[in-house]
């Protein structure tokens, strides 16, 4: 099975900090995602990636910066955290296979507080 | 434009009977997918099933089906036999085209509550 960890799930930080949410992948994908889910607004994508070192924007890019040093890692960067990042934060990764049917396959998900 | 509409927010069922969740899409491009996905109370997205624009026949796992239907652009969720196990969030996700685009249009979801 495929797993994704994020490396935490409940994260409360101050307004002003530099975090850190970390995502890992153990199944050789070449595609990672990161989304934010808040309430009637279903998934935003952050920002994806599909190779070492690349990096795309997704729909809401301000305010994050993304990392991927190693093919299994992604890591999404606040660069100063402020109250309107407060939300869950989900990872996810593919195949980049040219057919439409990879699915993307999720962490469980970070619910990021800012006070 | 909305590219998926998921037009039922919220969704009461009682145990055992059949579940229909609607999903309608909205694309000019011949080649695309369609995915469910299922988010319990704990956040974790649980890939359901899939449908390619191109599949002769509906997707079916399990306890789950996709009645597509392709002229009408909708792509509805088929839960047979429902369980108490099946409350939860459901999204219908989409993705155009071939090749280098992986994203995927997400609907706003659907809160299914399976009552006993």
């Amino acid at each position: 099975d495929v797993k994704v960890t994020q490396s935490s799930r409940y994260l409360v930080k101050r307004t002003g900090e530099k975090v850190f949410l970390e995502c890992v992948q153990d199944m050789d994908h070449e595609n990672m995602f990161w989304y934010r889910q808040d309430p009637g607004l279903g998934l935003r994508l952050i920002y994806f990636s599909y190779d070492v070192k690349m990096k795309e924007k997704g729909d809401i890019p301000e305010g994050y910066s993304v990392s991927r040093e190693k093919k299994e890692r992604f890591s999404l960067i606040l660069e100063s955290a402020s109250t309107n990042q407060t939300s869950m934060y989900l990872c996810a990764s593919s195949f980049r296979g040219d057919d439409s049917n990879q699915p993307q396959h999720f962490g469980d998900g970070t619910r990021l507080s800012i006070l | 434009a909305q590219k998926i509409t998921q037009t039922q927010p919220g969704m009461f069922v009682q145990e055992k009977e059949a579940v229909t969740l609607d999903c309608t899409y909205d694309t000019s491009d011949p080649s695309y997918g369609l995915f469910w996905y299922k988010q319990p109370s704990s956040g974790e997205m649980i890939f359901l099933i899939y449908q390619g624009s191109y599949d002769q026949q509906n997707a079916t796992e399990g306890r789950y089906s996709l009645n597509f239907q392709k002229a009408r652009k909708s792509a509805n969720l088929v839960i047979s036999a429902s369980q108490l196990g099946d409350s939860a969030m459901y999204f219908c996700a989409m993705r155009e085209g071939w090749g280098s685009n992986y994203q995927l249009i997400w609907g706003a979801g659907t809160k299914l509550i399976i009552k006993p």
